[in-house]
């Protein structure tokens, strides 16, 4: 079982609409959670931390299960400009991250 | 801003030969890093560094070498390329420790090895 788990997608949704991608992650003493956007071909770029209360910002919004270990980002009203690649990022143990695969979005007229 | 900038962006080796990934940053950030992606798979830490004189392996460290020399500077030195070190490398950086805050990556350096 991989440390990160993402559903690679691609979800592909037409504008407007609402979007959720789910990240499960193996280790229940983890200690902080990100989820990370990857347009193609470029560097990951910080998208929003993930509280243990959930926070919103704009249309994203993010949750974290640490029940059942998992966290979650919904997009609302979903824009052309969202279409990229949503990285789970976990802090498992001192100072290294892991990084799920991504999950990829499209969205579309 | 520059943030952190990496050369070159593309590169092609032939097997055995080495060379070295350039990093720096601008930001004053203690903690610098090296990952690796590659199709199918997830960002994977190489080698990373909590402050000038100090690095450490990370996930894949093998055929890789580092030196934080300085505060700006990380290079990573392949020091005989194989073609399973055909990948994207993204050198990171950021003002806390790994999990405690933003991270800060350059825009890659794709590496072909023939």
């Amino acid at each position: 079982r991989k440390e990160v788990e993402q559903d690679p997608g691609p979800f592909n949704v037409p504008e407007g609409a609402t979007v959720a991608f789910n990240c499960t992650y193996s280790n229940s003493a983890s200690q902080s959670f990100f989820w990370y956007r990857q347009d193609c071909r470029k560097e990951p770029k910080l998208l929003m931390s993930v509280y243990s209360s959930g926070n919103e910002d704009g249309r994203f919004t993010a949750q974290l299960n640490r029940a059942s270990q998992y966290i979650s980002l919904l997009i609302r009203d979903s824009k052309l400009s969202d279409s990229a690649t949503y990285l789970c990022v976990v802090n498992m143990r001192g100072n290294k991250l892991t990084f799920g695969t991504g999950t990829q979005l499209k969205v579309e007229l | 801003n520059a943030g952190v900038t990496q050369t070159p962006k593309f590169q092609v080796l032939k097997t055995g030969q080495s060379m070295t990934l350039q990093c720096a940053q601008d930001m004053n950030h203690e903690y610098m890093s090296w990952y690796r992606q590659d199709p199918g798979m997830g960002l994977r830490l190489i080698h990373y560094s909590v402050g000038a004189g100090i690095t450490d392996q990370g996930e894949v460290p093998n055929g890789y070498n580092v030196s934080r020399s300085t505060t700006e500077d990380f290079p990573l030195r392949l020091l005989s390329a194989a073609p399973s070190q055909t990948s994207v490398y993204f050198c990171a950086s950021s003002r806390q420790r790994p999990g405690a805050g933003e991270l800060f990556f350059g825009e890659g350096s794709r590496l072909t090895v023939l």
